[in-house]
């Protein structure tokens, strides 16, 4: 049973719309990230947080932004979408070190902007 | 600086045949390995950890050793099955200092029945 849940799993969209995908964990884990995944498989950091009110950019630009208002809650916001937006995102938590538990992520979401 | 090399895919394997997928890493201290695996449509899930040299982690057959010496943590499984098909990722949790994980590029198996 997933504890990370993101919302929605497949979204078809149109060009220069305002998008918000969701990220909800029920963990209480301070530290959540999201990643844009290529085609390719690999895995980019876009976004991160380690606690509330507090986010930061990942290693890959993106025109998104976050928010993290709530522990358990930490959505990604397009303001305008575009083709190249086009991509599967991917929520995760984490409880940090010196756990090192690792991260759990959710299902994802699959965005197509045409 | 942090770095995780993963063998490039695709591999193709028949059923029950022995599967190794390399990773080495390079890290400064004591970094804790992870493979996740990631099935078609879906996020990835933890498959194994290890969190101090010379672990063996384990899980659903597959294992992997964390070795210090040449800085590996290569996946093995006894006998692949079909459902063992899917994208593999090794990743390294640094010592200190960041809680970002330095994910592989991912390598995809591919399992023939």
């Amino acid at each position: 049973e997933a504890d990370i849940y993101q919302t929605p799993r497949y979204l078809v969209i149109g060009t220069g719309k305002k998008i918000t995908l969701e990220c909800s964990q029920t963990m209480g884990h301070d530290k959540m990230y999201w990643y844009q995944q290529d085609p390719g498989m690999e895995l980019h950091l876009i976004h991160y947080s380690y606690g509330v009110n507090s986010t930061e950019k990942g290693d890959l630009s993106s025109e998104s932004t976050v928010s993290r208002i709530r522990t358990e809650h930490f959505p990604l916001t397009l303001e305008s979408a575009r083709p190249s937006h086009t991509s599967q995102y991917l929520c995760a938590s984490s409880a940090g070190q010196p756990l090192g538990g690792g991260y759990t992520f959710g299902s994802g979401t699959r965005l197509t902007v045409v | 600086g942090n770095s995780v090399t993963q063998m490039e895919g695709p591999v193709t394997l028949s059923e029950e045949a022995f599967l190794t997928i390399n990773c080495t890493y390079t890290a400064t201290g004591y970094p804790s390995l992870f493979w996740y695996v990631q099935y078609p449509g879906e996020g990835l899930q933890l498959l194994l950890k290890a969190t101090k040299a010379d672990d063996k982690g384990s899980n659903k057959g597959f294992e992997a050793t964390y070795r210090k010496e040449t800085t590996s943590f290569h996946l093995e499984k006894g006998s692949v099955q079909v459902s063992d098909s899917a994208v593999y990722f090794c990743a390294l949790s640094p010592t200190s200092g960041t809680y970002k994980y330095i994910f592989g590029t991912g390598t995809r198996l591919k399992v023939l029945a």
